[in-house]
């Protein structure tokens, strides 16, 4: 069955830029979401089909989706942009979840 | 305003029983298709199941099938999970999660805040 590999955990410095991947098996093929969860509140969609911002979301949030790696871009990073950080994919009419990145801002 | 609330959420013993359901507002709830998503305390997301706008396409992860049943009734904008054989690796935060389109393949465009399940004796 498909796996998507995130990273445990990432630290970005006050102001820097936050990258936060999401491995899987030519995923560059596959459509990618991505939903910040910051700590007591529900998930909230930040990203769409690898690149798209929904609206209110600021364009300090990018994405990007080629090869094996979809990656999240947190650019100037802020103290509220903290919390768990999950990428999605459709796979044989089922959803997948990564296992999370935790996005702590130093 | 886009609302989901869920409800019926609680404590159960293993083996038994327990009906999710899901009230919305602020959309044109029989246009999309819905989910739930669980969250178990202290892991990450696990999508449960889904439903098309028209009840006719249902998908569920491996792990609740035979066990867990998805439902909607458009006309109370309500989406239901009947669970049962509940098992303690069931206990988790219930989402329910409205789809950005009618079908599959779409993201979650938003999410309730959740119905805590746990199954303990």
């Amino acid at each position: 069955s498909y796996e998507l590999t995130q990273s445990l955990s990432v630290s970005v410095a006050l102001g820097q830029t936050a990258r936060i991947t999401c491995g899987g098996n030519d995923i560059g093929r596959k459509s990618v979401h991505w939903y910040q969860q910051r700590p007591g509140q529900a998930p909230v969609l930040v990203i769409s089909r690898d690149r798209n911002r929904p609206s209110g979301i600021p364009d300090r949030f990018s994405g990007s989706n080629s090869g094996n790696t979809a990656t999240l871009t947190i650019s100037r990073a802020q103290v509220g942009d903290e919390g768990d950080y999950y990428c999605q994919v459709w796979d044989t009419n089922a959803v997948l979840f990564g296992g999370g990145t935790k996005l702590t801002v130093l | 305003e886009i609302q989901l609330v869920e409800s019926g959420g609680g404590l159960v013993q293993p083996g038994g029983s327990l009906r999710l359901s899901c009230a919305t507002s602020g959309f044109t709830f029989g246009d999309y298709a819905m989910h739930w998503v669980r969250r178990v305390p202290g892991k990450g997301l696990e999508w449960v199941s889904g439903i098309n706008w028209n009840s006719r396409e249902r998908g569920q992860a491996d792990s609740v099938k035979g066990r867990f049943t998805i439902a909607r009734d458009n006309a109370k904008s309500s989406l239901y999970l009947q669970m049962s054989s509940l098992k303690p690796e069931d206990t988790a935060l219930y989402y329910c999660v409205k789809d950005y389109g009618s079908g599959w393949y779409s993201p979650f465009d938003f999410w309730g805040q959740g119905t805590m399940v746990t199954v303990s004796s």
